[in-house]
């Protein structure tokens, strides 16, 4: 069965560093997400990602992150600057059809900024 | 403010048990409302979907409610089994992209 897979599965780095977390979505889905879930919390929309633009994005999704395509088979989120409020797991989802139809999870990316 | 809110937070039940989780949310305009599965340290897992004019869907052991009128949901579980271990979730769609996730009911089946 198709899913979605996340890259890697736990990162540490240190407050400041650029991350990249990376994801492969399913093969012929066309809408992209990534959500984030900090301990004990509940799951934040972060962003989504159709025909190679977002289109549309929280207030959490400030000048500190991006996301982007680069070979129409993987789609990353950057975090330019990472601080300690950043450490949470973070889920990027696919779906094939509009945001109204089902959206496949992958098994998360747990971030630690230490 | 959209916003989604479970209860119970917590249950334990007995393997072979049915239970039921209810979900009330404050999302306009409403798309659909999806309760989702997730295991400890994974990512969520849909269960089922409803739009506005359904009112219940099954999925398996599975039953999900809508009621659209008084925007509450219900998931009821049926003869559960150790492996519905797990946080489930009620996610709700309003217009857009972005999905309203609420804080999920950690449910423990015990043998």
């Amino acid at each position: 069965e198709p899913e979605v897979t996340q890259t890697p599965s736990h990162q540490v780095t240190q407050m400041g560093q650029e991350v990249i977390l990376r994801c492969v979505p399913i093969s012929n889905h066309l809408y992209f997400y990534w959500y984030r879930q900090i301990l004990g919390q509940k799951v934040e929309f972060l962003v989504s990602f159709y025909n190679n633009e977002i289109s549309e994005k929280s207030e959490i999704f400030d000048d500190q992150f991006s996301v982007e395509r680069p070979d129409g088979s993987n789609f990353t989120l950057k975090i330019r600057s990472t601080k300690l409020e950043d450490s949470a797991m973070y889920f990027c989802a696919s779906g094939a059809q509009g945001p109204a139809t089902e959206a496949f999870f992958g098994q998360g990316t747990r971030l630690t900024v230490v | 403010k959209n916003q989604v809110e479970q209860s119970p937070q917590s249950l334990i039940i007995l393997e072979g048990k049915n239970c039921t989780l209810q979900c009330n949310y404050t999302v306009s305009p409403f798309s659909n409302l999806r309760w989702y599965k997730q295991d400890t340290g994974r990512g969520p897992v849909s269960l089922t979907i409803m739009t506005f004019s359904e009112n219940t869907k099954s999925n398996g052991r599975y039953t999900a409610t809508l009621d659209a009128d008084t925007k509450q949901s219900s998931l009821h579980i049926t003869a559960s089994q150790l492996s519905d271990s797990a946080s489930y979730i009620c996610v709700v769609k309003a217009a857009g992209n972005k999905l309203t996730f609420g804080g999920g009911t950690r449910v423990l089946v015990k043998p």
